[in-house]
Parts: structure tokens; C-alpha cells; sequence
């Protein structure tokens, strides 16, 4: 089956520590994305990435960092820089080819601060 | 003013109501709209693109007004299995990188 996985599904985090959260799709999309959403609100876009080997910076890319080195994947680093990286982070992916702009989710990963 | 503006409810109906939801956009240069649909500690999911024409899908209706900026969904025979946040989500530019701009989502609860 096609589609967009992250792991873990839910990760506990001390303060001080880096964590990386894991991206992977099958779909065979160029662009990929990384969000953020808290309580409430919506989502907030953190980095994107339209092809291998290059990304961008989103609204709030403050104390993240990732890496596009293979299509498929694009795993996200929450650094202890991160004020308040206490959130559901969700990775998207989109395709050119099928002259689309619409975007499709993974099941997101849970992330808390003890 | 936000980029994208819902009304975050909850919008409480009976089974079987009619329900209206809004959104509006500030960039008079948004070429793409949609809906996603988002349950409670869930990823977002695609309900359906909004055409300049209107579209409908079943019990769902989308609107799109483009001299006022905002689009509309109308659900129809509202079922339980409806309950859920409605996230509005708007392309602001063209060839922007399919860059994506989301409202903060409207929730609807349907009561039996």
C-alpha cells in the first residue's frame, strides 16, 4: 500500500535532548513537509523540502533542522533550541506530476517534554 | 488579520441537521481551497478540493467566493460519524511550491 509513515507514534523527550522524528513515504512525491500543531490550533509549517538535497525554512523553523537526502524520506531533528517542542508533528507530501497542490498526511508523532 | 480565518465553534447539531461552516482568506491571489477533514488526535484528510464553480461530493457542498474571499461547506443529513475539526486550507499563490496556508479548523459535534 501507498502512503506516508512516521514513527515513533509517540516520544518523550527530557529537556536538553535532540530527537528525531522519522518520515518516510512510497508515493513517489517530490515534496515533502514538516508541521506543527498545539492544542486548538492549526498547523504551522516548520520546513519543506520541493527536491532531494534541498530544503526550505518555514514559518516557525526555530530549534528544527532536517535532511532530504533520499526522496522518500525526511526526517525532522528537534533540538534543545526548541523552546517548546511540546506538540503533534505531522509530515506531508505532495506530487508536481499530478498537477495537485493537495497534500496527504502521515499519522503524525506525538512529542512531550518531561 | 490571519491568513486564513475560521470560526472554531463547536458547532453542536442534532442528527439529520443541515450545517454551514465559513472561511475567510485574506489574499485576493489564492488560487487553490480546500477542506480537510481532522478527527480528534489524528493526522488531516483530504475532503475535497473547492472549484470556482462549486463542487459537491455526496452530503457535502463547497463553495468558493472569490469578490468576498471565503469558502463554504455544507453538510447535509448530518451523521455522527461527522463529528470532527474541518480545517480550511488555502493556496496563496501560484507555483508556490504547493505551499499550503491552514485555517485553525471549525468543530462540529453531532449529537443523537
Amino acid at each position: 500500500d501507498g502512503g506516508i509513515t512516521q514513527s515513533p507514534k509517540y516520544l518523550f523527550r527530557k529537556e536538553g535532548q535532540n530527537v528525531t522524528l522519522s518520515c518516510e513515504q512510497n508515493l513517489n512525491h517530490d515534496a515533502m513537509y514538516w508541521y506543527r500543531q498545539d492544542p486548538g490550533q492549526g498547523l504551522r509549517l516548520i520546513y519543506y523540502s520541493q527536491i532531494v538535497n534541498d530544503f526550505q525554512k518555514g514559518d516557525i523553523a526555530e530549534g528544527y533542522s532536517v535532511s532530504r537526502e533520499k526522496k522518500e524520506s525526511f526526517p525532522l531533528t528537534v533540538t534543545s533550541a526548541q523552546k517548546n517542542p511540546t506538540a503533534f508533528y505531522l509530515c506531508a507530501s505532495s506530487s508536481y506530476r499530478e498537477n495537485t497542490d493537495t497534500q496527504y498526511f502521515g499519522p503524525g508523532t506525538r512529542l512531550t517534554v518531561l | 488579520r490571519k491568513e486564513v480565518e475560521q470560526d472554531p465553534g463547536p458547532f453542536n447539531v442534532p442528527e439529520g441537521a443541515t450545517v454551514a461552516f465559513n472561511c475567510t482568506y485574506s489574499n485576493s491571489a489564492s488560487q487553490s481551497f480546500f477542506w480537510y477533514r481532522q478527527d480528534c488526535r489524528k493526522e488531516p484528510k483530504l475532503l475535497m478540493s473547492v472549484y470556482s464553480s462549486g463542487n459537491e461530493d455526496g452530503r457535502f457542498t463547497a463553495q468558493l467566493n472569490r469578490a468576498s474571499q471565503y469558502i463554504s461547506l455544507l453538510i447535509r443529513d448530518s451523521k455522527l460519524s461527522d463529528s470532527a475539526t474541518y480545517l480550511c486550507v488555502v493556496n496563496p499563490l501560484e507555483n508556490a511550491g504547493n505551499m499550503l496556508t491552514f485555517g485553525g479548523g471549525t468543530r462540529l459535534m453531532v449529537k443523537p
